[in-house]
């Protein structure tokens, strides 16, 4: 079993570049997410999916974009790369987004931004 | 606004010793409580959960969390550590919410972490 996928592991950008992180799990889940992991602040819910067609804004949303056309796949845009984006990015997702009683995450990617 | 609180950003024991990782919560309604863990270069699994059935929740690899409402808390235990219990730990709540589109989701809010050292 697959699970979750996201792609690539490890990336470096410059100020000003934009780049897409991709995410697919192959579990038929409806709910799909991105965090961000920083040390000493946990993980933080960017952007969230209950099903395609549907996404919103989780606790820091600005400088990412997504967009769900299938229950598969949950790309991340990064539209303009700042620093302060430097961090490992967890893709999740679960089966059934009312409860979310368990979330399967990527293996993360890890981002730099000089 | 739901939020967790874990007391100790780290944790060292020596092996064969208890283990014991503190979690609060604050929640508006009853919640689900979970523990993931992390180990090195991995994403999160989870551990055990609460959904307001038993108080005492068993979860892998010998761990156990127990529900004390009064408290609000939701600590970790494992009688006994081992090295390959080495990791990060997470403490997370759960509440039912709505997105602007009306749809109600589980909206999970995560603990700062805890990483867990195991000396030999």
């Amino acid at each position: 079993n697959a699970g979750v996928t996201q792609t690539p592991k490890f990336q470096v950008l410059k100020t000003g570049q934009s780049m897409t992180l991709q995410c697919a799990q192959d579990m038929n889940h409806e709910y799909m997410s991105w965090y961000r992991q920083d040390p000493g602040m946990g993980l933080r819910l960017i952007h969230y999916s209950v099903g395609a067609g549907i996404t919103d804004q989780g606790e820091v949303p600005n400088g990412y974009n997504v967009s769900r056309s299938t229950t598969e796949d949950f790309p991340l845009r990064l539209l303009s790369a700042a620093p302060s984006q430097t961090s490992v990015y967890f893709c999740a997702s679960s089966l059934n987004p009312v409860t979310n009683e368990k979330l399967f995450f990527g293996s993360g990617t890890q981002l730099s931004v000089l | 606004a739901q939020s967790v609180t874990q007391l100790g950003s780290h944790v060292s024991v020596s092996e064969g010793a208890l283990v014991l990782l503190r979690c609060n919560y604050s929640s508006s309604v009853p919640p689900y409580l979970f523990w993931y863990v992390q180990y090195p270069n991995q994403g999160l699994q989870l551990l055990l959960k609460y959904t307001s059935a038993a108080t005492l929740v068993k979860g892998i690899n010998g761990f156990e969390a127990e529900f004390k409402k009064s408290e609000t808390s939701f600590h970790l235990t494992k009688p006994s550590a081992h090295m390959s219990d080495a990791a990060e730990y997470f403490c997370a709540v759960s509440d039912r919410e709505s997105n602007a589109g009306g749809t109600s989701y589980g909206k999970l809010t995560f603990g700062q972490g805890t990483i867990l050292t195991v000396h030999p």
